[in-house]
């Protein structure tokens, strides 16, 4: 089945500072989704990707879809406190189930 | 936009005892849910897909006689652990699928965080 690998697994940053993570398939994909979790809640979506090379920004969060198609990374600019959570990235619908990468836990320093 | 709404957010219950999990879509009809479980610091696993009207279908190690789904309307799917014990407790999600592109069709509920004592 298809496999995501997400990294780092956890960052420990400043405020202000960008933060940047990616994702990894071992197979193509033709839809990347980047999801925020934070503690006790369900996910919430950030961003989505449906074309290789696609470049998408939602404020100060922007994602790309990996020109292979098999990668895709998240980027949080001049981050702040609430920006703290777990992100994660999301395969695309086979069928009708999404595949969640392992997540990275960001913890931002004040 | 889509409101999945789950019920309750806490449940602690005894050993050997059923705990039942409400998701509803609040301004969608969906035709299929899905429920994850969630261990600490750890990704969503997909346990089963309700489907309305229908059998669920499970994921490969998910025993259907423990986590009983029923998706009997087109707004409500109920996940009921059965004889729970101490290793179902975990944070259980919903999700539900208003269509239209992949991305955004996906909705989560707030999570139900079950503790078996």
């Amino acid at each position: 089945g298809q496999q995501l690998n997400q990294s780092p697994q956890s960052m420990f940053i400043q405020e202000g500072e960008d933060v940047s993570m990616n994702c990894t398939s071992s197979s193509i994909f033709n839809t990347w989704l980047w999801y925020k979790q934070d503690p006790g809640e369900g996910p919430v979506l950030l961003i989505a990707l449906y074309k290789a090379g696609e470049l998408t920004s939602n404020g100060r969060l922007t994602a790309q879809f990996g020109i292979t198609r098999k990668d895709s990374f998240l980027n949080i600019s001049a981050s702040i406190p609430s920006d703290v959570g777990i992100y994660f990235c999301a395969g695309p619908p086979y069928g009708n189930k999404l595949v969640f990468g392992a997540g990275t836990i960001l913890r931002v320093k004040s | 936009g889509a409101v999945v709404s789950q019920h309750p957010s806490r449940v602690i219950c005894k050993s050997g005892t059923s705990v039942k999990i409400e998701c509803r879509s609040l301004d969608f009809q969906a035709t299929t849910m899905f429920w994850y479980r969630q261990f600490p610091k750890q990704s969503l696993m997909l346990m089963a897909t309700s489907n309305e009207g229908s059998k669920a279908t499970y994921e490969q190690g998910v025993e259907k006689d423990k986590f009983l789904i029923n998706h009997a309307s087109l707004t409500l799917s109920t996940l009921t652990v059965t004889s729970a014990h101490p290793e179902d407790s975990s944070f259980y999600i919903c999700s539900a699928r208003l269509g239209g592109r992949d991305g955004y069709g996906y909705t989560f509920g707030s999570g139900t965080r079950l503790t078996v004592v």
